[in-house]
């Protein structure tokens, strides 16, 4: 089946310092892949859509400058989280589906803590 | 965005058939249904999804309303593993671009 793997698994940084996050599906092509943020005891909150080749999509309200989306090949989208402060903290995901008619494959998560 | 309803918990016993409830009333022709569970701390894990016909796998059955206005997801035998919140979603093409947006979900409580 399908597999998306997303590193790191958690990482705790100081304020004001940038955060990389990985996201690679392993067994197929994803021209799109989602990101989400997560906070305690809530829903999924879709971010970003991000496009391999082009500008990601962001939904309203998240701040494209603070929350960088590179899709550089088709296999493999990284969201950047810059100058990070404590409200950033959160837990991450990001998800990518085989193009066609199957479901969303999700990665296991970044619980980043900003301290 | 397409929204789901879904109720925020249900419980069910060990061993006995669950049914989850959504209703997507303002669900568009060429929406599919969606759904995922997640447990603490994990990224959601697919379960199902359909678009007109009820759909089995080996994880659950989806059954979905002849007007589409709503679906059931039913796991037929319930196990202390299936304690999770599951999502009930509209995977939504708009001008070409998806999006898969998330509602609150339903936690389910298995009781032994």
């Amino acid at each position: 089946g399908a597999v998306v793997s997303q590193h790191p698994s958690w990482v705790i940084c100081k304020s004001g310092t940038s955060v990389k996050i990985e996201c690679r599906s392993l067994d197929f092509q994803a021209t799109t892949m989602f990101w989400y943020r997560q906070f305690p005891k809530q829903s999924l909150m879709l971010m970003a859509t991000s496009n391999e080749g082009s500008k990601a999509t962001y939904e309203q309200g998240v701040e494209k400058d603070k929350f960088l989306i590179n899709h550089a090949s088709l296999t493999l989208s990284t969201l950047t989280v810059t100058s990070a402060h404590p409200e950033d903290s959160s837990f991450y995901i990001c998800s990518a589906s085989p193009t066609g008619d199957y479901g969303y494959t999700f990665g296991s998560g970044t619980r980043l803590t900003v301290v | 965005d397409a929204k789901t309803t879904q109720p925020n918990s249900m419980e069910s016993n060990e061993e006995e058939p669950v049914h989850l409830p959504c209703n997507h009333s303002t669900i568009s022709g060429t929406d599919y249904i969606h759904w995922y569970r997640q447990l603490p701390s994990q990224g959601p894990e697919y379960v199902i999804h359909g678009l007109t016909s009820n759909v089995n796998n080996r994880m659950a059955s989806l059954a979905i309303a002849e007007d589409r206005k709503s679906s059931t997801l039913i796991l037929h035998r319930a196990t202390l593993r299936d304690a999770a919140v599951y999502y009930c979603i509209l995977r939504v093409l708009n001008f070409g671009n998806e999006k898969l947006t998330f509602g609150t979900g339903t936690r389910l409580t298995i009781i032994p």
